[in-house]
C-alpha cells in the first residue's frame, strides 16, 4: 500500500540554524501539506500546496518557513533560522484531491 | 476561529465493551470529518471519514455525524487493548486550502 515517507526521522539542530525536512508524498496525490505537533498539544496546520504553489497557510507559517517541490517526488519544508519553540513533530500529508489526507511518520525536530 | 473540541479523557473501557468518543466543531460550513488514531510518538492514522449526516460503519467502527448539532462521534465495538490510543477528530472546511483542524484528542484505554 502506498504511503507517505519522511526523512530524517529525528533532526537535532542549534538555534538559528536552517533545517530542511523532506517528504515523499503518495505518488498520484496532488495536494501536499505540512502539520506540526508540539509535545502534548494539538496537531496544527502549517501549509497546503497544490499545483506548485501555496494554497493556504496558517499564522504559524511566517517568513521563516518555506515549502518547495524541487522535483516530481519530493516536498520539502525549510525553516530558515530555527527557534527553541520550533521543536515539535512535523508531519507531511498528501491527498489525491480535496479529500482524505494521509500522514507520514513524522520528523521530530529538536532545537537546542 | 474554527475550533474542534474533544474530551481529553482518559476514557477507560473494559475489553469487549463499546467505546464512545465525541467531538464538537464550531464552523458550520465544515464539510468533511475524519477520525484518526494516534499512538504515542507516532503519526495520525486514518480510521474513518464521514461527509453526510447519519451513520457510517466500517468493521468495528461506526462514525456518526449530526451537522445540525455540529457533532461527530466514533463508536468502537468489541474494544481491544490494541485500540488503546489517542483518537483525533479532524474537520475540513474545503474552501480553506483543504486544511484540517484537529481536536486535542481523547485518550482511550482498553483494559484486559
Amino acid at each position: 500500500e502506498p504511503e507517505v515517507t519522511q526523512t530524517p526521522s529525528h533532526q537535532v539542530t542549534q538555534m538559528g540554524q536552517e533545517v530542511i525536512l523532506r517528504c515523499v508524498p503518495i505518488s498520484n496525490h496532488l495536494y501536499f501539506y505540512w502539520y506540526r505537533q508540539i509535545l502534548g498539544q494539538k496537531v496544527e496546520f502549517l501549509v497546503s500546496f497544490y499545483n506548485n504553489e501555496i494554497s493556504e497557510k496558517s499564522e504559524i507559517f511566517d517568513d521563516q518557513f518555506s515549502v518547495e517541490r524541487p522535483d516530481g517526488s519530493n516536498f520539502t519544508l525549510k525553516i530558515r533560522s530555527t527557534k527553541l519553540e520550533d521543536s515539535a513533530m512535523y508531519f507531511c500529508a498528501s491527498s489525491y484531491l480535496t479529500d482524505t489526507q494521509y500522514f507520514g511518520p513524522g520528523t521530530r525536530l529538536t532545537v537546542l | 476561529q474554527k475550533e474542534v473540541e474533544q474530551n481529553s479523557g482518559p476514557l477507560s473501557v473494559p475489553e469487549g465493551a463499546i467505546a464512545s468518543l465525541n467531538c464538537t466543531y464550531s464552523d458550520r460550513v465544515s464539510q468533511s470529518f475524519f477520525w484518526y488514531r494516534q499512538y504515542s510518538g507516532k503519526s495520525p492514522e486514518l480510521i474513518m471519514s464521514i461527509y453526510s449526516n447519519g451513520d457510517k460503519e466500517d468493521g468495528r467502527f461506526t462514525a456518526q455525524l449530526n451537522k445540525a448539532s455540529q457533532y461527530v462521534s466514533l463508536l468502537i465495538r468489541d474494544s481491544q487493548p490494541s485500540d488503546s490510543a489517542t483518537y483525533l477528530c479532524a474537520v475540513n472546511t474545503r474552501n480553506a486550502g483543504n486544511m484540517l483542524t484537529f481536536g486535542g484528542g481523547t485518550r482511550l484505554m482498553v483494559k484486559p
